[in-house]
């Protein structure tokens, strides 16, 4: 069975440092692979997607950076935190597009 | 932007009543989604209802499609309390491509016991 993973699951970090966020996927071939950002009583903000190896779309124009360094991992980074970057980072993947989409359990972040 | 609006945004009911929650949407679909997420953990997928569906069932769970007025509906039926949660609704684009979902605010769903 497909299983999906994400660390750490909590994070504080001060303003001005950097970031990496860890996504893997296990069980799976070429997954399509996403990351949003969820605000405290918020909806889910798509940050970026990934259809492949070394590809990235960005939605959103941000601090953020996104890399898929192997096929079943995803990487969110920064190099330099900002107080509003804080919030709930969740690892999703789909086998289409369109279709349903499985969550990693998400990593809390604080910046401070 | 957002695409999914969930109404209500909070609703506490009695544990066995039925839950209803709404949700809107401003551009064509190819299929909606329920997920569910409990507090601080990531979501679970309920439903997906395709375009040409209008109507979809999964055990307690009862989901309708109206595309003409860019609406759908979930229901919970004889509610638990287990069904705390918060509700979303989620719609891909209707280019199909890969670009992930567009999520609402959500519904914040109490059963009281």
């Amino acid at each position: 069975s497909q299983t999906i993973h994400q660390w750490p699951a909590t994070l504080v970090q001060p303003v001005g440092s950097p970031l990496s966020l860890e996504c893997t996927v296990e069980g799976t071939s070429n997954p399509n692979l996403y990351w949003y950002r969820q605000a405290a009583g918020r909806g889910l903000q798509l940050l970026f997607y990934s259809v492949g190896i070394g590809q990235i779309s960005s939605e959103v124009p941000q601090n953020l950076s996104a890399s898929r360094p192997q096929d079943r991992q995803f990487i969110l980074s920064s190099k330099k935190l900002l107080l509003s970057d804080s919030g709930f980072y969740l690892c999703a993947w789909s086998l289409r597009g369109p279709d349903t989409q499985y969550f990693g359990p998400g990593t809390r972040l604080t910046v401070l | 932007s957002q695409q999914g609006e969930e109404d209500p945004q909070a609703l506490s009911i009695q544990e066995g009543e039925n839950a209803t929650m709404n949700c809107s949407y401003k551009t064509s679909i190819n299929n909606l989604q329920w997920y569910r997420q409990n507090s601080g953990r990531g979501l679970v997928h309920l439903i997906l209802i395709r375009s040409n569906e209008r109507e979809k069932h999964s055990g307690r769970l009862r989901v309708t499609l109206d595309t003409s007025k860019k609406s759908s509906s979930l229901l919970i039926t004889a509610s638990r309390a287990a069904d705390t949660a918060s509700y979303f609704c989620a719609t891909d684009r209707s280019g199909g491509g890969a670009d992930g979902l567009t999520f609402g605010k959500g519904t914040h769903l109490i059963i009281q016991p």
